[in-house]
């Protein structure tokens, strides 16, 4: 069974705007990244927030974690076109060597 | 870009024929993983390896079998193919823990008539 589920499924907004996407998770994690995908390609990844960690930046990107509410988000300020693309939440399963994807956010970026 | 490929890129194969998909790497990384992407499910992990001749099941490992002979590459098998496995796999590597950022190949499109 999938440990994270993104919400929404998808998400269509005007260049310039900020994008939020959700992420939550069941069990205990040991990190949570965000990965992205374009279209035909493999995924690539964004960020890690280690679960003793609340808040993480890079770029225009914005990463928050409750680990009391098992879930995340991911900001993505000032979208450009090129944000276009799926967006995958993982979680470290603890004690073991896996992450667990969730079924992605779907970004549509229109200029 | 971990320096990661996958061959072949695109395979369209009949149902009941064994079909080999190939992950190589060259960074030396030491945990090597197998993912199928269907729509609906996200990437679910089918095998994984932590070393050589060291592999473990992932989620979705029946009809599948792997083998790593050597650090560099990571052989994903469907014993005889069926037409639900039909799915994008992908070969991913990190070379310090499992739980670690995943580097990903570009994919492998396999279609089972």
């Amino acid at each position: 069974s999938q440990q994270g589920e993104e919400d929404p499924q998808a998400l269509s907004i005007q260049e310039g705007e900020n994008a939020t996407m959700n992420c939550s998770y069941k069990t205990s994690i040991n990190n949570l990244q965000w990965y992205r995908q374009n279209s035909g390609r493999g995924l690539v990844h964004l960020i890690l927030i280690r679960s003793n960690e609340r808040e993480k930046h890079s770029g225009r990107l914005r990463v928050t974690l409750d680990t009391s509410k098992k879930s995340s988000s991911l900001l993505i300020t000032a979208s450009r076109a090129a944000d276009t693309a799926s967006y995958f939440c993982a979680v470290g399963v603890p004690n073991t060597d896996k992450l667990i994807f969730g079924t992605g956010t779907r970004l549509q970026v229109f200029p | 870009d971990a320096g990661i490929t996958q061959s072949p890129r695109h395979k369209v194969t009949e149902t009941g024929t064994p079909v080999t998909l190939r992950c190589h790497q060259t960074e030396n990384h030491r945990y090597m993983y197998w993912y199928r992407q269907d729509p609906g499910h996200g990437l679910r992990l089918i095998h994984y390896s932590y070393g050589v001749k060291d592999t473990d099941k992932g989620e979705v490992s029946d009809g599948y079998s792997v083998s790593r002979s050597k650090t560099e590459d990571f052989l994903l098998t469907l014993e005889s193919a069926t037409s639900s496995q039909t799915s994008v796999y992908f070969c991913a590597t990190t070379g310090t823990g499992g739980v670690e950022t995943q580097y990903f190949g570009p994919g492998t499109r396999l279609l089972v008539l």
